[in-house]
């Protein structure tokens, strides 16, 4: 079965600074691998994703994540933080079988910068 | 122009009633589906519908019920609303195994 695991629940960090968000995942099957942001009270909007192809994917407001087959990870990371950066993150997975294409999503990550 | 809509995006009811979330999508996708968010924040499927056939249904109870009228509508019936049921549910939307869009989400509380 496919499973996420996000392996922080929360990440202080200062303004400017770098950060890395920690997601793992599991799948038997060809991973389809998203993240995605929630700001408060707002619905999900997608940071970036991976398909297929490079392994380096670059996506909004400056984010990038690296899909590493052999360690099964899908960090996210971002060279330079702002106040504006502070919400929750969600790693997930493409649930990928014959019964649809569903998300399974990780536990969110609380992502808090502060000047 | 909003890409995918829920209605109402607030619901406070008491415990025994039944209610429903309206979602309209206007991208012109085939799949859509139903999320709920609990209150630490974890996020489920609960339904996935393509061209209006039922795809998924993860074992959610049977006082839930999806109605798709068109593709661009899924509706989210909900009878004798219990405690456990207040969450924030989020419809999505997305061309067949492709990028999800979500809605802005519909949080619900039960009394």
């Amino acid at each position: 079965a496919q499973s996420v695991t996000q392996l922080d629940s929360q990440v202080p960090v200062f303004e400017e600074a770098p950060v890395e968000l920690r997601c793992n995942y599991s799948s038997s099957v060809s991973v389809y691998l998203f993240w995605y942001v929630q700001y408060p009270n707002q619905g999900l909007q997608l940071l970036l994703k991976y398909l297929s192809g490079s392994t380096l994917v670059k996506g909004i407001n400056g984010f990038e994540a690296e899909f590493n087959k052999s360690q099964t990870s899908f960090h996210l990371r971002k060279p330079s933080v702002h106040i504006s950066d502070t919400a929750e993150y969600f790693c997930a997975v493409r649930m990928d079988n014959q019964a649809g294409t569903a998300l399974i999503f990780g536990k969110g990550t609380t992502l808090s910068v502060s000047s | 122009d909003t890409a995918v809509s829920q209605t109402p995006k607030y619901l406070v009811t008491q415990m025994g009633n039944d209610k429903s979330i309206k979602c309209e999508q206007n991208l012109g996708h085939d799949t859509m589906y139903w999320y709920k968010q609990d209150s630490k924040k974890f996020l489920k499927i609960m339904f996935s519908y393509n061209n209006k056939e039922l795809i998924i249904n993860e074992t959610v109870p049977n006082r839930f019920s999806p109605k798709s009228p068109d593709k661009a509508h899924l509706n989210l019936h909900i009878n004798s609303l219990e405690l456990g049921d207040s969450a924030v549910y989020f419809c999505a939307s997305s061309p067949f195994e492709d990028t999800q869009y979500f809605g802005p989400g519909t949080r619900l509380t039960v009394l």
